[in-house]
């Protein structure tokens, strides 16, 4: 079970950043977003392919699509430089799976 | 609340063996979730290592199993991680977490520590 995410995104503050999460099975499964910044452990922004966990910026959302996940970021800041990994367990749901990781880069 | 912590060397030298230990606080390891480490190598994206369930079934990353071992250390309220021969290819950030529910969400990180395979 694999997640294709792109490698790299770049936007100027104030714009949208939309980052891509490709599923390569049919089989319906939650997807979740963390927000990695250097030298820092990752953190949740997006639970359950939609949901936000308490306490960030509601401009950060997830929508699902078929086996397409996005991360939407809205009205970018600087501070929403980082590194964004999608997640999901394996089809037995016995471990987690990553895609490789999107450089967001903000201009 | 559940807190993480990694501790274990800077460095180590190819073809040796990499020993890490996470210390919990907050919750008994045997209170629920798997408890195991994810890596991220320089330049590349996080890789499940391998965890420990609540009730001390193991599993690990195919690619890595024959070189892997977890377990719990529950008088030192730890968990632990031994890679033996290791190459540059192990070299990256590793994080011990806590994960779990039907789609294996990671729940809690460690702040992560560095490890270079380097002679």
């Amino acid at each position: 079970y694999e997640l294709t995410q792109p490698p790299s995104v770049s936007v100027s503050p104030g714009q949208t950043a939309t980052i891509t999460c490709s599923a390569d099975a049919l089989a319906k499964q939650y997807v979740f977003w963390y927000q990695q910044k250097p030298g820092q452990a990752p953190v949740s922004v997006i639970y359950k392919d939609t949901e936000r966990p308490s306490g960030i910026p509601e401009r950060f959302s997830g929508s699902s699509s078929g086996t397409t996940l996005t991360l939407t970021i809205s009205g970018v800041q600087p501070e929403d430089e980082a590194e964004y990994h999608c997640q999901s367990g394996d089809l037995s749901g016995t471990y987690p799976v990553f895609g490789g990781g999107t450089k967001l880069t903000v201009l | 609340q559940v807190k993480l912590q990694e501790s274990g060397p800077g460095l180590v030298k190819p073809s040796e063996t990499l020993f890490l230990n996470c210390a919990v606080s907050g919750y008994a390891i045997s209170g629920g979730y798997y408890w195991g480490w994810i890596r991220r190598p320089p330049g590349k994206g996080l890789e499940w290592i391998g965890g420990l369930s609540h009730s001390g079934t193991t599993n690990y990353n195919e690619s890595l199993k024959s070189r892997v071992t977890i377990w719990e250390e529950s008088s030192k309220r730890q968990f632990s991680l031994r890679l033996n021969s290791v190459t540059a290819a192990d070299t990256g950030v590793y994080f011990c977490v806590t994960y779990g529910g039907p789609w294996m969400a990671v729940n809690h990180w460690g702040q992560g520590t560095l490890v270079t395979v380097s002679s």
